[in-house]
């Protein structure tokens, strides 16, 4: 059984670019929930995908944008970087039961893309 | 709105003595509650979760947890830690309708010999 992969590991860009992150699920696995991890601080989240389809979104502005694909892969996508955007981004796999506002089973993490914006 | 307060940012402890990882959480609504530990340069992996049933859950590695919904707590406990333990671990809790997972802040688990 694969378990959940990120790709790149680290990445450097500076302000004003734009970054795609990708996330491969654990096999079996419907659903991805993607954080923002801060130095220093819990995750945060940022949206799930069930489906292909945006599930729920947290606090963060539409420059942070999702696709799920139909192998239930993941990439997350950020425009117009900012400073405060530097922070590991984790995606979670899981397997859903349903549609919006059904419970998901246990999240898989992968271990993160360290992104450093200058 | 919900929200997790892990009440201390940092434990340091013994090894072989006894620890507990506070975690307090708010929501309107029922919830799910998970222990997560991340190691250095690590993803989180989940150490154990609370869904229904008995308020007391264990971990394979000596680590237990109690729901206890009148002071809406979680706390982690260990009888006797190991070095391999310090890490920093994260209370979340998730509402029954399960798209969003809200984390404490952490706390840093350091155990010294």
């Amino acid at each position: 059984e694969t378990g959940v992969t990120q790709s790149p590991t680290h990445l450097i860009k500076t302000r004003g670019q734009q970054v795609t992150l990708r996330c491969s699920s654990q096999s079996g696995h419907n659903t991805v929930s993607w954080y923002q991890q801060a130095l220093g601080q819990g995750p945060q989240f940022i949206f799930q995908y069930y489906r292909e389809e945006e599930n729920g979104r947290g606090n963060f502005p539409p420059r942070f944008s999702g696709l799920q694909f139909p192998n239930y892969s993941s990439e997350l996508n950020v425009n117009a970087l900012e400073l405060d955007d530097s922070a590991l981004y984790l995606c979670a796999s899981s397997f859903g039961f349903g549609g919006i506002d059904t419970y998901t089973d246990t999240q898989y993490f992968g271990p993160g893309t360290r992104l450093t914006v200058l | 709105a919900q929200s997790v307060t892990q009440l201390d940012s940092q434990v340091p402890v013994f090894e072989e003595a006894p620890v507990e990882l506070r975690c307090n959480y708010s929501s309107s609504v029922s919830v799910y509650l998970f222990w997560y530990v991340q190691y250095p340069n690590q993803g989180l992996q989940l150490l154990l979760k609370y869904l229904s049933g008995s308020t007391l859950v264990e971990s394979i590695n000596g680590f237990e947890a109690e729901f206890n919904k009148s002071q809406t707590s979680f706390h982690l406990r260990k009888p006797s830690v190991h070095i391999s333990d310090t890490a920093e671990y994260f209370c979340a809790v998730t509402n029954t309708g399960g798209f969003k997972t809200i984390f404490g802040a952490g706390t840093r688990l350091f155990v010294k010999a």
